[in-house]
């Protein structure tokens, strides 16, 4: 069973609007979550992460948005640029990213269009 | 480059085959992961190292896995009698907090 989701297997934005990206999970023990990025042919790249305690984390263009009660985080890109156009992973952790590695989503396919 | 690197980037080879693949993490990270990827799936964690001690190893998909880290510098993951469904990108990560991970490019095996 997925602990991790992500449901919207693709999302399209326009150039300089906002793009949204979500993602749930189902195991409360996670304490950390993480954003990655990833193009074809290349590894995941890490984006932004957030604690557990907190609800909110921005760098940059991007902000990370956590609300434990619904179990729900999203990542805002703000304005969203070409460059962003890749596949977006949510990941989540136990024990601060410990023995158990990390759990990651399905992915969401961000299209940037001109 | 000082990123983590990962040999080969490519594996091409025949069901029954062993095949290793190497990883070279960040030089200061003490914590090495690997994963593996399929298509439309995200990472898959398989098994962890802290320095020269590999502290999970549940998860490798079979006893067919197996994972080295000598001296705790780089490591090796090798698959045993390669079967089809065993194609899928081999991810390698470092880090030293254990929290954000840094991921080299992957190798690609292909299994025929």
């Amino acid at each position: 069973d997925q602990q991790v989701k992500q449901n919207s297997p693709s999302l399209s934005v326009q150039e300089g609007r906002i793009s949204i990206l979500n993602c749930d999970y189902t195991n409360s023990m996670f304490d950390y979550f993480l954003w990655y990025k990833k193009y074809p042919a290349e590894g995941p790249t890490f984006l932004i992460s957030i604690s557990s305690i907190k609800d909110k984390n921005e760098d940059g263009r991007f902000t990370v948005f956590l609300n434990k009660s619904a179990k729900h985080l999203s990542l805002h890109i703000v304005p969203s640029q070409p460059g962003d156009s890749a596949v977006y992973f949510c990941a989540a952790s136990e024990s601060g990213g410990g023995a158990d590695g990390l759990t990651f989503g399905k992915g969401t396919h961000l299209i940037i269009q001109p | 480059d000082t990123g983590v690197s990962q040999n080969p980037r490519h594996k091409i080879t025949k069901r029954g085959q062993n095949v290793t693949f190497r990883c070279d993490p960040i030089s200061e990270h003490n914590r090495l992961y690997w994963y593996r990827q399929t298509l439309g799936q995200g990472p898959e964690f398989l098994t962890y190292f802290q320095n020269e001690a590999q502290l999970e190893k549940s998860r490798l998909l079979s006893d067919r896995f197996s994972a080295e880290r000598p001296k705790g510098s780089f490591s090796t993951l090798e698959i045993q009698r390669t079967e089809q469904g065993d194609s899928a990108m081999y991810l390698c990560a470092s880090s030293f907090s254990g929290i954000e991970q840094f991921f080299g490019p992957g190798t690609r095996l292909t299994v025929l």
